[in-house]
Order: C-alpha cells, then structure tokens, then sequence
C-alpha cells in the first residue's frame, strides 16, 4: 500500500544536538501528524498539524504541515537520551470513512551521550 | 484500563490454522482501527470501524482476514488458514470520534506480534 517517503532510515546524533526530519508524499493530506514508537509498544501521538503551513511546538518538538499539503517536518532540538526512538510521519485525509492513517516507514534516531 | 488494550501479546501459530486477536478499545471511544506493522515498515491500514459497522475495509489484504465488534467497544481480528507472510505486529487504535479535529486522535495499543511458522 502506500507509504510516505522518509529517509534516511537511520540518524545518528550527539546528545543535546537538534535534529530534523522530513515526510514527503506524491499525495495531498488534509492532516499530518507525527507518531514517536518504542520498542514493543504501539505509536505514540507527538504533534499533530491541520492546516497547510501550520507550524506548532510540543516541549522540544517543532512540526511544520507544508504549504502544499504533501510534506511535513518534525524538529527536535537539544536531544536527550530518551529521545531515542522510531518517528514515523502520518497523513490522514479527511474523517469518517477516510479517517484511516497513511504511514511512512519511520527514521530510527539514536542519540550518543 | 487506560489505555488500548491487546491480547494476546505474542501468538505463535503454525501455517494454516485459525487465529484471533483481540482489541479492548478506551471506553467510550467510537471508533476503532486495525493496522498491521511489518519489520522495518510503517503500521498498514487494514480496517476501521464507527461503531459496530465497518465503515472502511480496503486494507484488508485478502478473504482470510475479517473482524468484528459486534457491541460497538471490543474488536476481533480474525485470520484464517495463516500463511507466513502474515507473521507481523497487529496494531489497534481507536479515536473518541472519525468526525471532528479534537476527537480524532488515534491511540494505539501496544500491538500483537504474530509469529506464523
């Protein structure tokens, strides 16, 4: 099925460096969303955007939904440890019916102390 | 509880029996979604659910897989007759509603990891 285009697969990072991430699609979106998962556990909601160039914060976290509607960023400044983790960008839509979640294949960050 | 809930937690079965996963949404929560997460992949849409009714079923991979909620809160994913390609973490969601910003965030469970031999 479809999947959104993130890469690299992997990033390497120093603790207390920021980092970016981007999520680009051949396919409009109506909400972008980005999803943090660990180990075992089920993906975790960081940022949710819904309006074409929206730009929102969450803690250390900065999201932008792209002007186009068919790509998205996530920033993370000052890294820590627990930020170690799988980041998978989301698109949805519209709701209802069309409510599904469309996932990229998620860049793994691992974060050196 | 809390949060989604899911059991089992690890099936392992052999190729061509019968399998069933449950899902216990968060109470009061009307929408309910599968998805199935492959190694190395992003979680893959399978079926959502408003209610009791499937409201969406395209991602379902073929006739072997179906589910239910027949009481509008708990969801079985069942599959039949495994292949091993079906070896994969099932992951349910659900949403206090599909039709309004606020309530449409998706909250995951922590999946089931099936192992078919």
């Amino acid at each position: 099925g479809q999947q959104l285009n993130q890469s690299p697969q992997s990033m390497f990072i120093q603790e207390g460096e920021d980092v970016s991430m981007n999520c680009t699609s051949s396919s409009i979106f109506n909400t972008w969303l980005w999803y943090k998962q660990d180990p075992g556990e089920g993906p975790v909601l960081l940022i949710a955007l819904y309006k074409a160039g929206e730009l929102t914060s969450n803690g250390r976290l900065t999201a932008q939904f792209g002007i186009t509607r068919k790509d998205s960023f996530l920033n993370i400044s000052a890294s820590i440890p627990s930020d170690v983790g799988i980041y998978f960008c989301a698109g949805q839509t519209s709701t209802g019916a069309n409510s599904k979640l469309t996932f990229g294949k998620g860049i793994t960050l691992s974060v050196r102390p | 509880g809390a949060g989604v809930s899911q059991t089992p937690s690890n099936k392992v079965t052999e190729k061509g029996k019968y399998v069933e996963l449950r899902c216990d949404p968060i109470s009061g929560h009307t929408a309910l979604y599968w998805y199935r997460q492959s190694l190395g992949q992003g979680p893959e849409f399978l079926i959502y659910f408003q209610g009791t009714g499937a409201a969406d079923d395209s991602g379902l991979p073929n006739d072997r897989f179906f589910a239910v909620r027949p009481e509008g809160s708990v969801s079985t994913l069942k599959i039949q007759r495994t292949e091993r390609g079906d070896s994969a973490v099932y992951l349910c969601a659900s949403s206090l509603t599909s039709d309004g910003r606020a309530g449409e965030t998706q909250y995951f469970g922590p999946g089931t990891r099936l192992l078919v031999l």
